[in-house]
């Protein structure tokens, strides 16, 4: 399967700090997305990295994405209490079934005040 | 505001009723889709479609009846639902089909009893 992995399951931290998010997947991908969301809201969407990209930025919002290890990290910097939410990632490959994205289980973030 | 409308935000059902989800998208979009969130699983894709026709049915129970009329509008049909079919329906839209990035409404939270 080519669904995503989010790893910590949840993560706690202090306004301020810098919250990192990992996930991997099994199988070659088209692209890799990052989604946000609110309890008990729809998912927002924050970045989408291709395959041939290694690095992308989205104000406090930096992705990095290794093929070679099938594994993309979520940086939010200086966190604020409004980060508080879950984030997923969606990887989605090529064509027919294959380009639909499958999303992970999430990570839970609670950035406290 | 995503462009993406559904409702009912809220529906309680008994397991005879019948009743309908419906979704609404304003960004001229092609692709639409709907997905079930239930706790500590993934979200699971149920149904897309593209240009009004079905191109995926993911092994969805027939008790779940999608149904699109025209490209700005999907609904999902419920009958005779199970208990464990309680969860968050997220309805999205693409502009591209494949791996396109996914425009999420507040989703339908629906309880069965």
């Amino acid at each position: 399967s080519q669904q995503g992995e989010e790893d910590p399951q949840a993560l706690s931290i202090q306004e301020g700090e810098n919250a990192t998010m990992n996930c991997s997947y099994k199988t070659s991908i088209n692209n890799l997305q990052w989604y946000r969301q609110n309890s008990g809201r729809g998912l927002v969407h924050l970045i989408l990295i291709r395959s041939n990209e290694r690095e992308k930025h989205s104000g406090r919002l930096r992705v990095t994405l290794d093929t070679s290890k099938k594994s993309s990290s979520l940086l939010i910097t200086a966190s604020r209490a409004a980060d508080t939410a879950s984030y997923f990632c969606a990887t989605a490959g090529y064509g027919g079934s294959q380009g639909n994205l499958i999303f992970g289980k999430g990570t839970k973030l609670s950035v406290k005040p | 505001e995503t462009g993406v409308t559904q409702t009912p935000r809220h529906l309680v059902m008994g397991m005879t009723n019948k009743k309908s989800l419906k979704c609404e998208q304003h960004l001229g979009h092609n692709a639409m889709y709907w997905y079930k969130q239930s706790a500590k699983k993934p979200l699971e894709l149920m149904f897309v479609y593209s240009l009004e026709e079905r191109v995926e049915n993911n092994s969805v129970p027939s008790r779940f009846s999608p149904e699109c009329p025209n490209s700005s509008h999907l609904f999902l049909h419920l009958h005779t639902l199970q208990p464990e079919d309680s969860a968050l329906y997220l309805c999205a839209s693409s502009q591209e089909r494949i791996a396109g990035e996914l425009f999420f409404g507040e989703g339908s939270r629906l309880t069965v009893l």
